[in-house]
């Protein structure tokens, strides 16, 4: 069964420090993945996605992201975080036939003045 | 915003009690997704419709029911409340279905909140 792994519940970086947040996935074909973001009391927001194509993925807000099929990992990136980043991230691959989308548990982000 | 509504943004009932949530989707979009995100369980797809047909189903409780109607909007009806029902109910749309390079759009939620 698909799955989605994010081993970091909370991370806190520092305004202007660089940003990586991990996501692992577990799917059997080639996966379609997703990164969103919620921030408090909100909906989720597309960051970015991944179909096919140039693995290194571009999003809203700086954010940009890597698959990497050897390591089943579909990282996200940004060189420097800003106090409104601080929310929690989601990554998420489509469950294919099973019509949905299989979510991580998140990773709650909190940045430091 | 995304461009799919939902209401009503809060809600709170009793115990043994029934209530519609509603969805609206995106201008265009003939799917509609429901998903639960509680403390516990995280996102938790419950039910997909495509163009008013039943097309997927999650972990939905017997006590939970769905539709879309014609004019593609959706509604959840959550009966028989239980306190653990308490949760962020979010409704996405999608022009298609996932799996054919789809991307969902999310709704601000629902909150609910069951005493």
């Amino acid at each position: 069964a698909q799955s989605v792994t994010q081993p970091d519940i909370h991370i806190t970086v520092s305004e202007g420090a660089s940003l990586e947040l991990r996501c692992n996935y577990s799917y059997g074909a080639t996966p379609y993945l997703f990164w969103y973001v919620q921030s408090p009391g909100q909906g989720l927001q597309l960051l970015l996605k991944y179909f096919s194509g140039d693995t290194l993925v571009q999003g809203i807000k700086g954010f940009e992201a890597e698959f990497k099929r050897s390591q089943s990992s579909f990282n996200l990136r940004k060189p420097s975080v800003h106090w409104s980043d601080a929310a929690e991230y989601f990554c998420a691959v489509d469950g294919g036939s099973q019509g949905n989308l299989i979510f991580g548990k998140g990773t709650k982000l909190s940045v430091k003045p | 915003d995304s461009g799919v509504t939902q209401t009503p943004k809060h809600l709170i009932t009793a115990t043994g009690q029934r209530v519609t949530l509603r969805c609206s989707p995106r201008s265009g979009d003939l799917s509609v997704y429901w998903y639960q995100q509680s403390l516990d369980q995280g996102l938790q797809f419950l039910i997909q419709y495509y163009n008013g047909e039943e097309r997927a189903k999650g972990n939905i409780l017997e006590r939970f029911s769905a539709q879309q109607f014609p004019d593609l909007h959706s509604e959840l009806n959550l009966s028989s409340l239980e306190l653990g029902d308490s949760a962020l109910y979010f409704c996405a749309s999608s022009v298609g279905w996932v799996g054919y390079q789809e991307t969902q759009y999310f709704g601000p939620g629902t909150r609910l909140l069951v005493l």
